[in-house]
């Protein structure tokens, strides 16, 4: 099975730099995702990390470092949009669906 | 817009109600999945299509009852429901099953009350 733990609360102000972490357990890794959920929202598909290292795509970048079961989602220059749940999530590939186990979300606020 | 249409977007139902959840997706793809967000928890599966045949259960109470017609629509029929069933029904898809980099698209869901 899979755990994941990441922060449940996360408070920043506008165009600050926020980390949110995550820390797994599994029995069989195949890569970390990030996914955003605004209040009301569908989650989106974010980022995801399926080797060490980072990930940049324009002010959010991704980090893993599989060695220390360990990833964070890095928010640069943070807008008041950037509000929202924040999950990361691996890929369980002990069942037949592959299925993709979610952390309980990170929420983040962004105060002017 | 993601791309998966759900409806409908909010249902308040009694324990003895029959009720369904419709999903559509309008992306051409092969998984379909239904998902269950409680407050506070991890989002939980719990059913995965793949070519429309159902290829994981994730120990649901047979209460909720999937149906998929085809690869574009996803159904969750639900009856004799109870109150800790109250959640956000998140119904997603992917272009196919599981690889190691698939990304799922979301609907917005379903905000389900059971009273």
């Amino acid at each position: 099975g899979q755990s994941l733990e990441q922060p449940s609360e996360v408070t920043a102000v506008e165009g600050a730099i926020v980390q949110i972490n995550c820390t797994y357990q599994t029995s069989g890794f195949y890569g970390l995702s990030w996914y955003q959920q605004h209040d009301g929202g569908a989650p989106t598909f974010l980022s995801y990390n399926g080797l060490d290292g980072l990930e940049e795509t324009g002010r959010f970048s991704s980090f893993l470092s599989r060695s220390d079961s360990y990833g964070y989602l890095l928010l640069q220059e943070l807008q008041m949009k950037d509000s929202a749940s924040y999950f990361c999530a691996v890929r369980d590939l002990t069942g037949s669906a592959r299925q993709l186990t979610f952390g309980s979300g990170t929420q983040l606020t962004v105060l002017p | 817009e993601t791309g998966v249409t759900q409806t409908p977007r909010h249902l308040v139902m009694g324990m003895t109600n029959k009720k369904s959840l419709k999903c559509e997706q309008h992306l051409g793809h092969n998984a379909m999945y239904w998902y269950k967000q409680s407050a506070k928890k991890p989002l939980e599966l719990m059913f995965v299509y793949s070519l429309e045949e159902r290829v994981e259960n994730n120990s649901v109470p047979s209460r909720f009852s999937p149906e998929c017609p085809n690869s574009s629509h996803l159904f969750l029929h639900l009856h004799t429901l109870q109150p800790e069933d109250s959640a956000l029904y998140l119904c997603a898809s992917s272009q196919n099953l599981a690889g190691l980099n698939e990304k799922l698209f979301f609907g917005s869901g379903t905000q389900l009350s059971v009273l």
